[in-house]
Parts: C-alpha cells; sequence; structure tokens
C-alpha cells in the first residue's frame, strides 16, 4: 500500500512563475492536509480538504494560493506569481476520516529564484 | 504567545544519557497530544501519542499536564539514531494539528 505521494519533490520556479505541488493520499484516504515548513521554523497548517470541498482554509495566504481536492486525481495546491518568501517545504497528509492521525508525504521543496 | 512552545535547543546529549524536553500549549481545552520526530530535510513521523495516565514506549516515556497544560517527553539510554528533532503536536479541536517549533537533538558518540 502505497503511503501518501508528492510531486515534484524539488521544484525551482523564477520570481513571477507559478508553482503546482500535488499531493495523491493513501488508498482509501478522503482527507488531506497541506503545511508549510518555512526553512528552520515549524511546520504551520494551511489547508484542510475532503473532496470537492475546502473545509478549513484558515492557514491559506490570502493571495496567490489556492488548494483543490477533485473527485479524481490528486490534491493540488497551487501558488501564483511566486515571490523568494514562497521558498519552503511543503508538506501534504492524509486520513481515512477526520481523525487525529495523519500520515505525511515526504514533502515537496520549492525554492524561487 | 504561541500555541505551542518548545525550547528550540539544540541539546547536544553524549550516547547513553538520558534527555528531557518539556513542551508548553495555550488552549486549556486541548484534545490530544503527540510527538512527532523529523529528520533533517524529512517529513514528519509519529513518534507517540500523549495520554493523561502518561505512556511509554520503549526507551521512550511521554507525560501530559492538563492542569499545568505542558507535555514532555523523556528518553533514556539514548541512541546516535535518536538525533533529530522533536516536534510538540496538539489537537486544539478545530480538525488540524498544531505543531511546535521542534527541539533539536544531537545524540554524540
Amino acid at each position: 500500500n502505497a503511503g501518501v505521494m508528492q510531486n515534484p519533490r524539488h521544484l525551482v520556479r523564477r520570481r513571477g512563475q507559478e508553482a503546482r505541488l500535488r499531493c495523491s493520499p493513501m488508498k482509501g484516504h478522503s482527507h488531506v492536509y497541506w503545511y508549510r515548513q518555512l526553512p528552520e521554523e515549524g511546520l504551520k497548517f494551511m489547508v484542510y480538504l475532503q473532496k470537492e470541498n475546502i473545509i478549513d482554509e484558515s492557514g491559506m495566504p490570502k493571495e496567490r494560493f489556492s488548494a483543490e481536492f477533485p473527485k479524481e486525481g490528486p490534491s493540488i495546491l497551487r501558488i501564483q506569481q511566486v515571490v523568494r518568501g514562497d521558498s519552503a517545504a511543503y508538506f501534504c497528509a492524509s486520513s481515512p476520516i477526520q481523525t487525529d492521525t495523519i500520515y505525511f508525504g515526504e514533502g515537496s521543496w520549492l525554492t524561487v529564484v | 504567545r504561541k500555541e505551542v512552545e518548545q525550547d528550540p535547543g539544540p541539546f547536544n546529549v553524549p550516547e547513553g544519557a538520558t534527555v528531557a524536553f518539556n513542551c508548553t500549549y495555550s488552549n486549556s481545552a486541548s484534545q490530544s497530544f503527540f510527538w512527532y520526530r523529523q529528520d533533517c530535510r524529512k517529513e514528519p513521523k509519529l513518534l507517540m501519542s500523549v495520554y493523561s495516565s502518561g505512556n511509554e514506549d520503549g526507551r521512550f516515556t511521554a507525560q501530559l499536564n492538563r492542569a499545568s497544560q505542558y507535555i514532555s517527553l523523556l528518553i533514556r539510554d539514548s541512541k546516535l539514531s535518536d538525533s533529530a528533532t522533536y516536534l510538540c503536536v496538539v489537537n486544539f479541536g478545530n480538525e488540524k494539528l498544531t505543531f511546535g517549533t521542534g527541539t533539536r537533538l544531537t545524540i554524540i558518540p
């Protein structure tokens, strides 16, 4: 049973470009969480989604960031017009139900140059 | 005040020693508590849940003090492989986990 799969693992973007990060949850999991970890900082919650629904996006920056989890396919975190401050590790986690036990993917490292 | 606070360390501890970390949280209504471990440039992995009665898993013991709003992790007979960042995690009952910034531990041969 494959774990949470994230891709790309590493992404380099120039300022002003768009970044798309994908997350395929574990099989049977319909709950997805995105966290961001800035260098030398802790993980910060961004958004919690279920299939086709955003449940909690209180951690998402108001502009340039969006997330979706369509009925078919992976969850996508989209960052438009990236800036240097967006450079971070973005971790996705999934769970089968709304629960404390979540399983993390290996992360996507975004570098904005 | 941060919702979950930890001493960032670093803690440099000789192999075989015992080391303890504390973590404080801000909301007395918090529901559940965990310790995660994160290796450099890796994802966080659940180390153990923390219960009011305390729990032990091999060399690791976790304690919860609701009255004082803190959580502790004790590592006995530390191994080189214990070197990592230890994250204190709290569920405040709002459908998401809140992470502390982590305590960095290095075990010295």
